[in-house]
């Protein structure tokens, strides 16, 4: 069965204050890892796809990468506008529906 | 592109009504997906679509939920004899030909059954 584990919970940052959040993964052979962004009462924003092994994404202060176990995503010198909750979801082969993790609650306090 | 879009955004009813939701997905996406959020959990998938085919429904969808998309282009999520377990954000998505893995989601239908 594929599975999806986000790390932290939740991560409270200082405006500034560099860090990552984790997405592991296992699925019967990866098609694509998906990164959203989703605000309080709204649907998820797509935000990045990874497709293989040591592929690297960016997006603003965002950087998406990508192993064969896990996905990490970077958020460089955060602003309080990046609070939400970021959602990782994996499709295997085959066009099967995408499978979410819990997702990360990111709070950047100014 | 006008985004996806679905109807109503909050739905409150009582237990054993019966209730329907509206997506009206990107214009010319083939894909259409249905999705079910409760509070602190990802997105569950529930069914899609390709056109107005329905190719897949998880086990989640018991008999009292039923999908439909007659001509390919929006789709209604009907559940009938509704229950306080049934209360969530109902999510839609949608993705485009040739780009099938790629899903841009809709704001959802907050459902709550008292």
């Amino acid at each position: 069965e594929d599975q999806v584990t986000q790390s932290p919970e939740a991560l409270r940052l200082q405006e500034g204050e560099s860090s990552s959040l984790n997405c592991s993964y296992t699925v019967s052979g990866l098609r694509g890892l998906f990164w959203y962004r989703q605000d309080p009462g709204k649907g998820p924003e797509f935000l990045f796809t990874l497709y293989s092994a040591g592929e690297e994404k960016e997006k603003e202060r965002l950087k998406a990468t990508l192993t064969k176990k896990e996905s990490f995503l970077h958020i460089t010198a955060p602003k309080p506008e990046d609070s939400a909750t970021y959602l990782c979801a994996v499709q295997a082969r085959g066009n099967t529906p995408l499978v979410f993790g819990k997702g990360t609650r990111l709070s950047v306090i100014a | 592109d006008t985004g996806v879009s679905q109807n109503p955004r909050h739905k409150i009813t009582k237990r054993g009504q019966n209730v329907t939701f509206r997506c009206d997905p990107i214009s010319e996406h083939n894909r259409l997906y249905w999705y079910r959020q409760t509070l602190g959990q990802g997105p569950e998938f529930l069914t899609y679509f390709q056109n107005e085919a329905q190719l897949e429904k998880s086990r989640l969808l018991s008999d009292r939920f039923s999908a439909e998309r007659p001509k390919g282009s929006f789709s209604t999520l009907e559940i009938q004899r509704t229950e306080q377990g049934d209360s969530a954000m109902y999510l839609c998505a949608s993705s485009p030909p040739h780009r099938t893995d790629t899903q841009y989601f809709g704001p959802g239908t907050r459902l709550t059954v008292l």
